[in-house]
């Protein structure tokens, strides 16, 4: 079975703050994915990559940013966190076009 | 619009009923259309894999593709408590990047 690991499953910071999330697969996947997801607006793509160094944009990036540094880890970075950037984050590898999910990361800027 | 649409719900049906979940779209060019299950508080996992049209069974699941009215169904037998949960389509344009474009997503309780 595929495994993806997220750093944190919840997150309390302030606005302002540098915020890491970090997602770690274990199956050697090119392809990995960032989203956020929130009520009412499903699953919204932040960034993505396919492959070390590489990362493309995805519908929202604006107020974050990436790396891949290595083939089995992404991490999101929010610059400096926002209120409006409350939210549960999901991280997701790709086989073909099956994406597999990690457990999310709730996170709360206050 | 959306290029996939799916009714947010939610949807609340009795114990042992048949359900069934639907995604329209407008993108002729998908090709791989996809199931995704999520319980609360959890991320999605892979439920259901299909190809172009036809069906897809898979114990209590049948995963069916019309791509002549862009529609996909996700239909479960049988529906247990264990069922509830939000439930996602997605799909891909294979000419494309290899990114999903997901449904909003269904919230479906199977009431015991």
């Amino acid at each position: 079975d595929v495994k993806v690991t997220q750093s944190s499953r919840y997150l309390v910071k302030r606005t302002g703050e540098k915020v890491f999330l970090e997602c770690v697969q274990d199956m050697d996947h090119e392809n990995m994915f960032w989203y956020r997801q929130d009520p009412g607006l499903g699953l919204r793509l932040i960034y993505f990559s396919y492959d070390v160094k590489m990362k493309e944009k995805g519908d929202i990036p604006e107020g974050y940013s990436v790396s891949r540094e290595k083939k089995e880890r992404f991490s999101l970075i929010l610059e400096s966190a926002s209120t409006n950037q409350t939210s549960m984050y999901l991280c997701a590898c790709q086989n073909l076009y099956e994406q597999y999910f990690g457990p999310g990361t709730r996170l709360t800027v206050t | 619009q959306k290029e996939v649409e799916q009714d947010p719900g939610p949807l609340s049906v009795p114990e042992g009923a048949i359900v069934s979940l639907n995604c329209t779209y407008s993108n002729s060019a998908f090709q791989y259309f996809m199931w995704y299950r999520q319980y609360s508080r959890k991320g999605p996992e892979l439920l259901m894999y299909t190809y172009s049209s036809g069906n897809k069974e898979d114990g209590r699941f049948t995963a069916q593709v019309d791509k002549s009215s862009k529609y996909i169904s996700l239909f479960i037998r049988d529906s247990q408590p264990s069922d509830s949960a939000t439930y996602l389509c997605a799909m891909n344009d294979p000419r494309g990047a290899q990114k999903l474009v997901f449904g909003q997503g269904t919230r479906l309780t199977i009431n015991p």
